[in-house]
């Protein structure tokens, strides 16, 4: 799987959007880009994940350039609840040796504050 | 729909017992995954399972874990003659399975803390 880079850290205001940025410059044609989060001490949760097209559900969108080697996760309106550790993970083909499991990087610790 | 269950959230050993943790996935889900989260540390993989099959166990440590997932009953992973060292966090993730190009997220548990003293 591709490597991801992520700022270790980024704080927001409550009520404003969190641009969360991630680098997947080796990302290969069939991978996919997955964000998930963890609040603290508890599973990581699935927010979205997409091939070359933005994406959007009810938590969050997801800008991928068109070149693919970057993306970002962006939460509208965040919240305090939304303080958490949010990974960027590219993920393998199905098939392929590296199919099945999530690489999780550092990521990034996002604080929401008042 | 009940989401992914571990059990038990928290466990205590002392250093050469064994610790046996238990995930009932999803239902619907046949597939299985095992995550270790060392104090300050990421998720790192550990075993990826299928029902009454591995289908890879690269993150696993050669001795001491095992993994299953019969066809009955929950996945268990086996930590035998543990060592300070196995204290960690044990988070279990499920999917319902590959299908083609489609992409199935995985949905984690709540994880199981274990502590070996």
């Amino acid at each position: 799987d591709a490597k991801t880079t992520q700022p270790p850290s980024m704080d927001c205001a409550e009520g404003r959007a969190a641009n969360l940025p991630c680098n997947h410059s080796t990302i290969s044609g069939n991978e996919y880009v997955y964000w998930y989060r963890q609040i603290h001490s508890q599973g990581p949760q699935y927010i979205i994940h997409g091939l070359k097209n933005n994406e959007t559900n009810e938590m969050a969108s997801l800008i991928i350039t068109e070149d693919r080697k970057s993306s970002t996760l962006i939460l509208p309106h965040a919240t305090l609840r939304d303080t958490a550790v949010y990974y960027c993970i590219v993920r393998g083909n199905a098939g392929g040796t590296s199919y099945g499991k999530l690489t999780f990087g550092q990521g990034t610790i996002l604080t929401v504050h008042p | 729909n009940a989401g992914v269950m571990q059990n038990p959230r928290h466990l205590v050993r002392r250093r050469g017992q064994e610790a046996r943790l238990r995930c009932s996935p999803m239902k619907g889900h046949s597939h299985v995954y095992w995550y270790r989260q060392l104090p300050e540390e990421g998720l790192k993989f550990m075993v990826y399972l299928q029902k009454e099959n591995i289908i890879d166990e690269s993150g696993m440590p050669k001795e001491r874990f095992s993994a299953e997932f019969p066809k009955e009953g929950p996945s268990i992973l086996r930590i035998q003659q543990v060592v300070r060292g196995d204290s960690a966090a044990y988070f279990c993730a499920s999917s319902p399975g590959a299908s083609g190009v489609s992409y199935n997220e995985q949905f984690f548990g709540p994880g199981t803390r274990l502590t070996v003293l």
